[in-house]
C-alpha cells in the first residue's frame, strides 16, 4: 500500500517551453501532496504544498507563476514548470501519505533537463 | 537541516557489519522523524520512522535511536548488505506543519565487498 507514482519519469525540452509532471496517489486519497526539487549530490528542497481543491503554498523563494500546481482531485497533482530555462534542469519529486497519518511517501521522480 | 552543497558526507563499511549513520535535526518542536533511502536515480524510499515519545524503535535490520536533549537521531543497519548502498536522510516533522518535512543533509553509504 501507499504507492505514489509520477510521470513521465524523465524529460528532455527547449528552453522557453511549458513541462507538465503528474503526480499520482495510487492506493489512497491524498488532500495534500508535496513537490521537492533535488539537485545532483543535495538533498531534497520543498518547493510547495499542494492542496486539493484550492491553492498551493509555496515555500520562500519559489516562483508560484513559474511552477504552477494544480491538485484537482484527491489522486492527483500536477506540477507544470513554465517557461522552462537550463537552471531548471533537476530532479523533481512528490510525496503525499494517506489520511491520518504522518507518513510521507515518495514518488519515483522526474529528471527534468532543459537545453 | 540544510544541504551540505555539493559533498555529502560518506560512510564505507565491509559486507557483514553493521553501519551507523547520524543525523542531527534542527528544531526541538519536531515531533516525527523518517528515515529514508535513496538509491541513485529513484525517490526516497521510507525506511522507518519514530516519534518524539520514544528514543528507540527497531524494525528488520534497522534501528532507529533518538536523544532529544541534543537533537540527534541515527539509524543503525544490521549486516549490512551490497543492497544498502545508497544515500540515506533523516526527515523532521514539526507537530502542526501540515506533515511537511524537513530533510537533513544525507550520508551516502557504500558496502565494500
Amino acid at each position: 500500500g501507499a504507492v505514489v507514482s509520477q510521470h513521465p519519469s524523465w524529460v528532455i525540452c527547449k528552453s522557453g517551453t511549458s513541462v507538465k509532471i503528474e503526480c499520482r496517489s495510487l492506493d489512497f486519497q491524498a488532500t495534500t501532496m508535496f513537490w521537492y526539487r533535488q539537485f545532483p549530490k543535495q538533498s531534497l528542497m520543498l518547493m510547495a504544498t499542494s492542496n486539493e481543491g484550492s491553492k498551493a503554498t509555496y515555500e520562500q523563494g519559489v516562483e508560484k507563476d513559474k511552477f504552477l500546481i494544480n491538485h484537482a482531485s484527491l489522486t492527483l497533482s500536477t506540477l507544470t514548470v513554465t517557461s522552462a530555462h537550463p537552471e531548471d534542469s533537476s530532479f523533481y519529486i512528490c510525496s503525499a501519505g494517506p489520511g491520518g497519518t504522518d507518513t510521507q511517501y515518495f514518488g519515483p521522480g522526474t529528471r527534468l533537463t532543459v537545453l | 537541516g540544510e544541504s551540505v552543497g555539493l559533498h555529502l558526507p560518506t560512510l564505507s563499511v565491509q559486507e557483514g557489519d553493521n553501519s551507523i549513520i547520524n543525523c542531527a535535526y534542527s528544531n526541538s518542536a519536531s515531533d516525527y522523524f523518517i528515515w529514508y533511502k535513496q538509491e541513485s536515480g529513484k525517490g526516497p524510499q521510507f525506511i522507518i520512522d519514530i516519534r518524539s515519545n520514544m528514543d528507540k524503535r527497531q524494525g528488520q535490520r534497522v534501528t532507529v535511536l533518538l536523544n532529544k536533549t541534543v537533537k540527534h537521531l541515527s539509524l543503525q543497519i544490521a549486516a549490512t548488505q551490497p543492497g544498502d548502498s545508497a544515500v540515506y536522510f533523516c526527515a523532521e516533522n514539526i507537530a502542526g506543519s501540515a506533515r511537511q518535512l524537513t530533510f537533513g543533509s544525507g550520508t551516502q553509504l557504500t558496502v565494500l565487498p
